[in-house]
């Protein structure tokens, strides 16, 4: 079976600080693992992804998260954080194998909502 | 454009009044699913559909009931609708089931449903 676990519901940092956001994954299978982005008022978009490539994936907006299968981490960072990337981010683990009916199914992390100080 | 588009965007309604959300995709997907999201759960799966005529259960689908008749559109039904289902509902799409899993997966821009 397939799970995320994203540590801390809010996380606010001051602009131009950096940014972290937690995810942990449990997985039967090698997974694939993403980081979804919701702005308010909008749908989700995805950001960046790991799909058994390099461990360090770089995303949009100079966002990027690295794949650690020893501490079955997935965290987002970005260097310096901008007002513009206040939103809710999920992260999310579907199964790289044939699992019958979990193939192809994201499942989603709690969301972690960022705030941007001035 | 490419895009997945759903109705209403916002819906107010009372209990036990049957309402239908709409989703359409102009992409040709095959794949299609329906979560709702709720403060501090993330977004669960509710219904799914791998092509027309084929549906199954996610992992919330009481109180639901879809229907893939055509392949661009995927209407969730709430025949009964209760308290319990005012959310945020989000119909998704994808090249493939497998594709889907792979994060080509394309989000509706939501419909807010709030049931009195």
């Amino acid at each position: 079976a397939q799970s995320v676990t994203q540590l801390g519901s809010h996380v606010s940092v001051s602009e131009g600080a950096l940014v972290l956001l937690r995810c942990n994954y449990s997985s039967s299978v090698p997974p694939y693992l993403f980081w979804y982005v919701q702005y308010p008022n909008q749908g989700l978009q995805l950001l960046l992804k790991y799909t058994s490539a390099a461990t360090l994936v770089k995303g949009i907006n100079g966002f990027e998260a690295e794949f650690k299968k020893s501490e079955t981490s997935f965290h987002l960072t970005k260097p310096s954080a901008h007002m513009s990337d206040a939103a809710e981010y999920f992260c999310a683990v579907s199964a790289s194998a044939d699992r019958g009916s979990t193939l192809g199914r994201l499942y989603f992390g709690r969301g972690t909502q960022l705030t941007v100080w001035p | 454009e490419a895009q997945v588009t759903q109705n209403p965007r916002y819906l107010i309604t009372v209990t036990g009044k049957k309402l239908t959300v709409t989703c359409s995709q102009n992409m040709n997907h095959e794949y299609m699913s329906w979560y709702r999201q709720d403060p501090g759960l993330g977004l669960r799966q509710i219904y799914y559909s791998m092509n027309v005529e084929v549906t199954d259960k996610g992992d919330v689908p009481e109180g639901y009931k879809v229907s893939r008749k055509e392949k661009r559109n995927f209407p969730l039904i709430l025949e009964s609708p209760s308290p319990n289902q005012t959310s945020l509902y989000f119909c998704a799409s994808s090249p493939t089931r497998l594709a889907g899993g792979r994060g080509e997966q394309f989000f509706g821009p939501g419909t807010r449903l709030t049931v009195l």
